[in-house]
């Protein structure tokens, strides 16, 4: 299996700071990587695919960008609707496999 | 659009075996896509199960094959997910899902149903 490590697993941000979140493949997955925000009993919420695609209706602050093994979500002014965890996802191989995820609290 | 819902027992004896229903509206499930299950246990991550294409074509998390079995129901729109010899380790929150062929990562999501293995 690919595992998929993210960093950090939990941060304190503010409103309308720059915050970036990390995921590093075990090997190496192409494009296949996606991000996914979710909240307290809500389903995932796709946000990136194919490493940099911005999901329609997801606001232009959400970016991603990274090749081969390491990968990076970049909110860029966070907002009070963004405190939630971020999972990033490789879809190369089989099984698939999420990140342990980010969670973004509010500091 | 698309929309997904699961049904299904919220709670299960151990041992036992977890039958969820994922119904599909607003889309056919015979159309190109990977119809996927997820879950997430209490206060922890999401974990893949398996996916099901229109033609019965699987593909499972070899941590859960044994035991789980993915099937489709066109005739009634939709597919469901069994997993056998449950403990209180599956107990989690399951998702059901789409992902197109192009984009195989999960756009689509069901809202999730709560199961609980318990006796």
């Amino acid at each position: 299996d690919i595992q998929m490590t993210q960093s950090p697993s939990a941060m304190s941000a503010s409103v309308g700071d720059r915050v970036t979140i990390t995921c590093r493949a075990s090997q190496g997955i192409s494009n296949f990587l996606a991000w996914f925000q979710q909240k307290p009993g809500k389903a995932p919420k796709r946000l990136i695919y194919a490493v940099s695609s911005l999901q329609s209706g997801v606001p232009s602050r959400f970016s991603g960008s990274g090749s081969g093994t390491e990968f990076t979500l970049t909110i860029s002014s966070l907002q009070p609707e963004d405190f939630a965890t971020y999972y990033c996802l490789q879809h190369n191989s089989y099984p698939r496999t999420f990140g342990q995820g980010t969670k973004v609290e509010i500091k | 659009q698309v929309q997904l819902q699961e049904s299904g027992p919220g709670l299960v004896k151990p041992s036992g075996t977890l039958s969820l229903t994922c119904v599909v509206s607003g889309g056919s499930i015979s159309s190109s896509y990977w119809w996927t299950w997820v879950r997430q246990p209490p206060g922890k991550g999401l974990e893949w199960i398996g996916e099901i294409y229109h033609s019965g074509s699987t593909n499972y998390n070899p941590s859960l094959k044994s035991r789980v079995t993915i099937s489709v129901d066109k005739s009634k729109n939709h597919f469901s997910l069994k997993l056998t010899s449950v403990t209180a380790a599956d107990t989690a929150l399951f998702f059901c899902a789409r992902a197109d062929l192009a984009v195989t990562a999960p756009e689509y999501w069901g809202q999730g149903t709560l199961v609980t293995v318990s006796s």
